[in-house]
């Protein structure tokens, strides 16, 4: 069974702070990788996608991952209380497919 | 990205009967996905939809309760059959966008649906 597991929360951060997520997958064949944000009752928005080792910057997001130990990760720089959600790892496998993992709930607090 | 309209937004329905999701693009793709998110869920994929060609069932899931159809690049259905209380879900439908050899989803969103 190939899985995506994430911590499911709820992830207080301060204000200001870094929130870090952290997402494993147990299929090496998977390529490419993204975090998806939601916010309760929408559906989920693509933020970041990786597919190299190594780490991508967008604005405050930075994404991480580590084939080698089937590790990906999400920071949030400067977290606003708008940055609360639910983020979503997802990997895809074979014809586009994604697997999601359940998603890690994130609460910033003011 | 491409928009992605979905019809209806939401719905409360009889058990025993049928629904049709309606999944609507502003441009022409190949690939196109739907997926159910039960209440407090992650997303669990149905079905892959492309057109011209019988839509890929994911494993749980049988032609016979969520038929789908793919009459174009811009559009498909879903149906959910003989509906029971345990398909109260979000449904959504998914478009893959390619840019280069980078291959994005994007959600529509999102059909409610609550049997009774």
């Amino acid at each position: 069974q190939k899985e995506v597991e994430q911590n499911s929360g709820p992830l207080s951060v301060p204000e200001g702070a870094i929130a870090s997520l952290n997402c494993t997958y147990s299929d090496r064949g998977s390529q490419s990788f993204f975090w998806y944000r939601q916010y309760s009752g929408k559906s989920p928005e693509l933020i970041m996608s990786i597919y190299s080792n190594g780490d991508k910057e967008d604005g405050r997001f930075t994404a991480q991952l580590n084939k080698a130990s089937q590790y990906v990760s999400l920071l949030i720089r400067d977290s606003q209380p708008s940055d609360s959600a639910t983020y979503l790892c997802a990997v895809s496998g074979s014809w586009g497919k994604l697997q999601f993992g359940a998603g890690t709930q994130v609460v910033v607090t003011p | 990205s491409a928009v992605i309209s979905q019809k209806p937004s939401r719905d409360i329905c009889q058990r025993g009967t049928s629904l049709t999701i309606q999944c609507q693009v502003d441009s022409q793709v190949t690939m196109m996905f739907w997926y159910r998110q039960q209440p407090g869920q992650s997303l669990t994929l149905i079905a892959t939809a492309n057109q011209g060609s019988e839509a890929t069932y994911e494993s749980g899931f049988v032609i016979d309760k969520f038929p789908i159809s793919r009459p174009n690049l811009t559009f498909s259905t879903l149906t959910v059959s003989n509906m029971s209380p345990e398909d109260s879900s979000i449904y959504l439908c998914s478009v893959e966008d390619q840019t280069g050899d980078v291959y994005e989803q994007y959600f529509g969103p999102g059909t409610r649906l609550t049997v009774t």
